[in-house]
Order: C-alpha cells, then structure tokens, then sequence
C-alpha cells in the first residue's frame, strides 16, 4: 500500500511567519503534488514536482514555494503567512507521467494563519 | 475559468437507492476522468475512472458513464450506503498536454440511514 505522510495534522501560525510543510511518500513515486482545499472551490494545484529538484507551478503558486531535494520528501514553504493562506494543505503523489495515473494523497494538514 | 464543474454541491439520498453525482466539462481535449471519495480529516482516495475510448466503466457499485458529445459524465453508486458519505471530486487530464488532472469543487452525498 502506498503511504503518504504529511508532518503535522493541525497547524496554528502567526502572519509573517515562516511555515513549512512537510510530505513524505514511501513507493518511490517519480510526481508528487501539494494542493489546497478550500469550502466551494475543490482541490487547487499550487506547485507539483516530476522529478528531484525539479518543480513546476500549479495554478496558485503565488505566496509559496517547494523543495524537492531527495525523490521522497516534498515541502512546502509559505515564506511570510497570510490569513488568506488559512486551509486544508494535501499532499500527493503519483508514480509516474500520465493522463490515467492515479495520485496517492496524505491526511492533509489544516493550517490557521492568525 | 472552470474546466471541470460539479454544479450540485451536495446530495441528499436514502440508503439502498441510486445515488447519481454530475460532472461537466468545457475542455473537449480531456481524455481521461477520475473520481475521487473524500471523508472528513483524510485525504482523498481513487475511486474509479473512464478513458474517453469508453461511455462506462463499472466496479462492484460503482459506475462511471462518459458521455463526450455532451461532456458530461456521472458516477453511479447502487445502492447507496451510509458508508458512502463524503466528498466526490471529479477529474480530468489530458494526455497530450498537461496530465495533470483539474479537478471540480466536489459534491458532498450524504447516504441516510
């Protein structure tokens, strides 16, 4: 069974702080994701990764950036928080390239940005 | 823009009937559509797909229809468990262009008992 873990399940930050999330898979999945879910709006891409230390941006990018040092781990960096980056964070991965490929998620971190 | 929309936000069934979630989308260069269950303080998890060579694809309880004339699709579930409560998200990737998969605002079904 593939795992996805994600380092915290409840975060709680102050604006202008420096967060990072963590997300470890365990199968040795060449992609990997983070996207954020929001009440009525889905699952958004911020950035995703098709390889270690490459990174592409998603749709949302702005406000975030991501390392992918080892194929395993990705993180995610809000550089200064903002109360408009309060939400549901989900990490995932999938194993390689493809329109059918499907992605593994993590529990998700929920982050509040007082 | 949205390219994958699930107009009905959330769905009210009884157990043991037909639950029926929609899926539409503008984009006719999609070729591939997943559905995927999301329960409460988890992750979403695969549920089942449909390549745009088929108009169904069936397991256990579960069936996708495609429909690309219309650029719809639906999810079946037969019948409907308390069990199946949660979040649907539809999704769509293109395999010539960006596979990665855009994914509708999701549908909340509650199954009742």
């Amino acid at each position: 069974d593939v795992k996805v873990t994600q380092s915290s399940r409840y975060l709680v930050k102050r604006t202008g702080e420096k967060v990072f999330l963590e997300c470890v898979q365990d199968m040795d999945h060449e992609n990997m994701f983070w996207y954020r879910q929001d009440p009525g709006l889905g699952l958004r891409l911020i950035y995703f990764s098709y390889d270690v230390k490459m990174k592409e941006k998603g749709d949302i990018p702005e406000g975030y950036s991501v390392s992918r040092e080892k194929k395993e781990r990705f993180s995610l960096i809000l550089e200064s928080a903002s109360t408009n980056q309060t939400s549901m964070y989900l990490c995932a991965s999938s194993l390689s390239i493809g329109a059918g490929e499907t992605q593994y998620f993590g529990p998700g971190t929920r982050l509040l940005v007082l | 823009d949205q390219q994958v929309k699930q107009n009905s936000p959330s769905l009210s069934v009884q157990e043991g009937r037909i639950s029926i979630l929609n899926c539409d989308y503008t984009n006719s260069m999609f070729d591939y559509f997943l559905w995927y269950k999301k329960y409460p303080a988890e992750g979403p998890t695969f549920l089942i797909s449909i390549s745009s060579i088929k108009d169904k694809n069936e397991d256990g309880r579960f069936t996708v229809f495609l429909n690309k004339s219309a650029k719809h699709l639906s999810l079946h579930i037969v019948p409907s468990q308390p069990g199946d409560s949660a979040v649907y998200f539809c999704a769509a990737s293109d395999a010539g262009g960006s596979y990665i998969p855009t994914f509708g605002r999701g549908t909340s079904l509650i199954v009742h008992p």
